[in-house]
């Protein structure tokens, strides 16, 4: 079966630097989308990686490795209002958008 | 402001009555889709709809229906509500139907069936 697996929460702390991984196990790969959602909000993209390596975007970036199925969302000078739930999703051979549950990241001043 | 609409914002209904969820875009995109999302699972699929005229299932379809007569609007429909049915339900668009676009969600009906 198809699985995507995310840690369900995570504590850091405001200024530090958190990585939240993704493993996944799916029908083929067509890309891995990060997305940011805040409590009782839609969730809005971060990033799209189809290809190996790192893609940096502020301060935020996302890494992908194909081969070993796994990505991480590296989030750098943490601020409070990085407190949400990050999502990764990732396009199988169908081109179907699988959903891992979601890593809640809790950041404490 | 361009973006997606939904409405209601959030909805007490009672087992086995019949409700309505609306969706608009005003983006032009060609794809929309309905997820629910439930606490500790990841967004699920119940329809989706590549262009206007076209809808297809997604991974979680039975209990509901969808239209797409339009390139803006994308109802869905609960024939006979039942409690399993509570959830938050988020429509979304995209360009195109290809599952590499990003998707756009809309700010999601909350919606409760006792």
């Amino acid at each position: 079966g198809q699985n995507i697996d995310q840690p369900t929460e995570m504590t850091a702390t405001e200024g530090a630097i958190v990585q939240i991984n993704c493993t996944y196990q799916t029908s083929g790969f067509n890309g891995l989308f990060w997305y940011q959602q805040h409590a009782g909000e839609a969730p809005t993209f971060l990033s799209y990686n189809v290809l190996d390596g790192l893609e940096e975007k502020g301060r935020f970036s996302s890494f992908l490795s194909r081969s070993k199925g796994y990505s991480y969302l590296l989030l750098k000078e943490l601020q409070m209002k990085d407190s949400a739930s990050y999502l990764c999703a990732v396009t199988d051979s169908n081109y179907q958008l699988i959903w891992g549950a979601g890593t809640k990241l809790i950041i404490k001043p | 402001i361009a973006g997606i609409t939904q409405a209601p914002t959030s909805q007490i209904l009672a087992a086995g009555r019949r409700m309505t969820l609306r969706c608009t875009q005003d983006m032009r995109h060609n794809a929309m889709y309905w997820y629910r999302q439930d606490l500790g699972l990841g967004l699920r699929l119940i329809h989706y709809s590549n262009t206007a005229g076209t809808t297809g299932k997604g991974e979680v379809p039975d209990g509901y229906s969808v239209s797409r007569a339009n390139t803006d609007d994308f109802p869905l429909t609960l024939a006979s509500a039942v409690p399993s049915q509570t959830s938050v339900y988020f429509c979304a668009s995209s360009i195109s139907g290809t599952s590499t676009d990003t998707q756009y969600f809309g700010p999601g009906t909350r919606l409760t069936v006792l």
